[in-house]
């Protein structure tokens, strides 16, 4: 079982709607929680990092975490064309050494 | 501007020619890591780095060697490529908040 699952997608939504990206995660351990996002041919790059469970809130986005589920989402309000990219989550282990999900998909029709 | 800087952007070589993909990070970042990217596989660490002349390897080390003299600069090599190494690198540097990537090196060993 890997550490973090993912589904890969593609998920394809019409401009203008909520996405939700979701995660597990398989080790209680976990404290820190991060949401990346790919475009491509570019290194990911950090959208979204959070502490334990709860929601945090950025804009259009918001991650939320539900440690007794080992649960991992991201919402995405009022989706553009230009959301469209590969989104991966991660999650912290100890001393800065993250554990990646596969990475999902998605894409934002106009 | 804060980044990190990766060369060569592109490689293709053949087996067994060594090579070096340098890294470079201008935000004092004591934690440097390396990662490779397949299909599927999502993001894996090859190898990562506390701080200066401290490393350690992360979860696919086989056939990589790293080094860390300088705070800044942490080199990928590889002694002795094979096909099974042609993949997406990336080299990120961390913080408490986050870890921030380079633009990638996309290497192809024949």
């Amino acid at each position: 079982q890997k550490e973090v699952e993912q589904d890969p997608g593609p998920l394809s939504v019409p401009e203008g709607a909520i996405v939700s990206l979701n995660c597990t995660y398989s080790n209680s351990a976990f404290q820190y929680f991060m949401w990346y996002r790919q475009y491509s041919r570019k290194g990911p790059e950090l959208l979204m990092y959070t502490y334990s469970s709860g929601n945090k809130e950025d804009g259009r986005f918001t991650a939320q975490v539900d440690k007794s589920s080992k649960y991992i989402s991201l919402f995405i309000r009022d989706s553009q064309p230009s959301d469209s990219a590969t989104y991966l989550c991660a999650t912290e282990l100890y001393g800065n050494k993250l554990v990646f999900g596969a990475g999902t998909i998605l894409r934002v029709k106009s | 501007e804060a980044q990190v800087t990766q060369n060569p952007r592109y490689l293709i070589t053949v087996t067994g020619k060594k090579l070096t993909v340098t890294c470079s990070q201008n935000m004092n970042h004591e934690y440097m890591s390396w990662y490779r990217q397949d299909p599927g596989l999502g993001l894996r660490q090859i190898y990562y780095s506390m701080n200066v002349e401290v490393t350690d390897k992360g979860d696919v080390p086989e056939g990589y060697k790293v080094s860390r003299k300088e705070k800044r600069n942490f080199p990928l090599i590889l002694e002795s490529p094979s096909p099974n190494q042609t993949s997406l690198y990336f080299c990120a540097s961390g913080s408490e908040v986050g870890q921030f990537f380079g633009p990638g090196t996309r290497l192809t060993v024949l």
